[in-house]
């Protein structure tokens, strides 16, 4: 069974459109999170969720909105795509919201914005 | 800039070589953390350090936390064509709540 797990795995779309990505864990974990990676792999955060309640958000223009309907599913919906947020975007659970918690991540979603 | 840096950015050794990569900081860190991703996959953890000056040791990979705790070096011996990935070290940063990810080595071994 995925533990987390993430859809669609690719995306590629037209910029000004808006689209989706879902994520699930079954780890019964507390803490969900959403994560970009470009394109010279560094990984940058970019939200974070504790038992449906927000608790990072970094400076992510608010195109990006997530949104957590349960602790075991946090979605992420993007606004008027841009050419710059083609990257590959990680979905992430752990049990606590402590930043030593190990980090179980989903497979990616490889956005490609055209 | 990035608060943990990595070196080398790119590593490509032959089948059975030895090799080390760092993650080094100016600020000191509670716990660093090791993580390996392959080609179209999540990264996934390798190692936890703690312990300034601590050795963990995973087979053939050895893992040591600075005594100042910031800095970390995973060391590779005889390496084989399944280490080949990318190496992110990461430690928790600001509230805490949150954690950093180094800027990785990207490692090939070739048969």
């Amino acid at each position: 069974d995925t533990a987390v797990s993430q859809t669609p795995k690719y995306l590629v779309t037209q910029m000004g459109n808006d689209k989706s990505i879902k994520c699930e864990q079954n780890l019964g974990h507390d803490t969900m999170y959403w994560y970009k990676q470009d394109s010279k792999k560094f990984l940058k955060i970019m939200f974070s969720y504790n038992n449906k309640e927000l608790i990072i958000n970094e400076t992510v223009p608010n195109r990006f909105s997530p949104k957590s309907p349960d602790k075991a599913h946090l979605n992420l919906h993007i606004n008027s795509l841009e050419l710059g947020d083609s990257a590959v975007y990680f979905c992430a659970s752990s049990p606590n919201r402590g930043g030593t918690d190990t980090q179980y991540f989903g497979p990616g979603t490889r956005l490609t914005v055209l | 800039t990035q608060l943990l840096e990595q070196s080398p950015q790119f590593l490509s050794i032959q089948e059975g070589e030895n090799l080390t990569v760092y993650c080094n900081s100016s600020s000191v860190f509670s716990s660093l953390q090791w993580y390996r991703q392959e080609p179209g996959e999540g990264p996934v953890l390798l190692v936890t350090v703690v312990t300034g000056g601590e050795v963990k040791k995973l087979k053939r990979l050895t893992f040591q936390f600075g005594d100042a705790r910031k800095d970390s070096s995973l060391h590779i011996t005889a390496a084989q064509p399944g280490d080949t990935g990318l190496y992110l070290c990461a430690g928790p940063y600001s509230s805490a709540s949150k954690i950093i990810f180094g800027s990785g080595t990207r490692l090939s071994i070739r048969p």
